[in-house]
């Protein structure tokens, strides 16, 4: 069965520092891995996405996240934060198997604050 | 951004009364999702199909049905809404070509059930 936990609901962060948001995965099959997020009053983006190419994945607006098989991880990291990546942000999992019918599986999700 | 719509994009309705939401898409994608956010629990999977008059249930279908009589339309309706309706409902569309389980969402609409 597939889970996901995202380990902080909440992070908050200073302008320019760093951005760590924590995920961890349990898949039966060789899983895909998607980092979403969500502004304020706003719909879903696509922020970027594992799929058993290159294990360091480089997304929209400077974030990367990387797929480490043996620790079931994939943290989502920013070398330096800005006020409008305030937002929330999904960690999802997908099984690569036909069964499943391109079903995700969604964590709840981490709020992350950017402060002045 | 993908093709994707949806109708009414907000809604109050009363206890009891029928809602029907449209998500329409302009994508020709095979694979279509309805799914309901809350605070505490991210988002939630209602209904989803994988092809015109196939669908299936999702984590939470009790209360819910689905309609997919073409393929750029996924129906949502409620059969007699209740308070615990009152939610935001995405749509999301997913790709017959598109490679590993991509999903494109649509903006959201915002029911508010009294």
């Amino acid at each position: 069965a597939q889970s996901v936990t995202q380990l902080d609901s909440h992070v908050s962060v200073s302008e320019g520092t760093p951005v760590l948001l924590r995920c961890n995965y349990s898949s039966s099959y060789s899983p895909s891995l998607f980092w979403y997020v969500q502004h304020p009053n706003k719909g879903l983006q696509l922020l970027l996405k594992y799929t058993s190419a290159a294990t360091l994945v480089k997304g929209i607006n400077g974030f990367e996240a990387e797929f480490k098989k043996s620790e079931t991880s994939f943290h989502l990291t920013k070398p330096s934060a800005h006020m409008s990546d305030a937002a929330e942000y999904f960690c999802v999992v997908s099984d690569n198997n036909a069964g499943n019918n391109r079903k995700l599986i969604w964590g709840l999700g981490t709020s992350l604050a950017v402060n002045p | 951004d993908a093709g994707i719509t949806q109708s009414p994009r907000h809604k109050v309705t009363e206890t009891g009364t029928p809602v029907t939401l449209r998500c329409h898409q302009t994508e020709n994608h095979r694979y279509m999702y309805w799914y309901r956010q809350d605070p505490g629990h991210g988002l939630r999977l209602i209904h989803y199909s994988y092809g015109v008059k196939d669908t299936d249930k999702g984590e939470v279908s009790d209360g819910y049905s689905v309609s997919r009589s073409k393929t750029e339309d996924f129906l949502l309706t409620l059969e007699s809404a209740t308070s615990s309706q009152t939610s935001v409902y995405f749509c999301a569309i997913s790709g017959w070509t598109k490679s590993y389980n991509e999903q494109f969402f649509g903006p959201g609409t915002r029911l508010t059930v009294l």
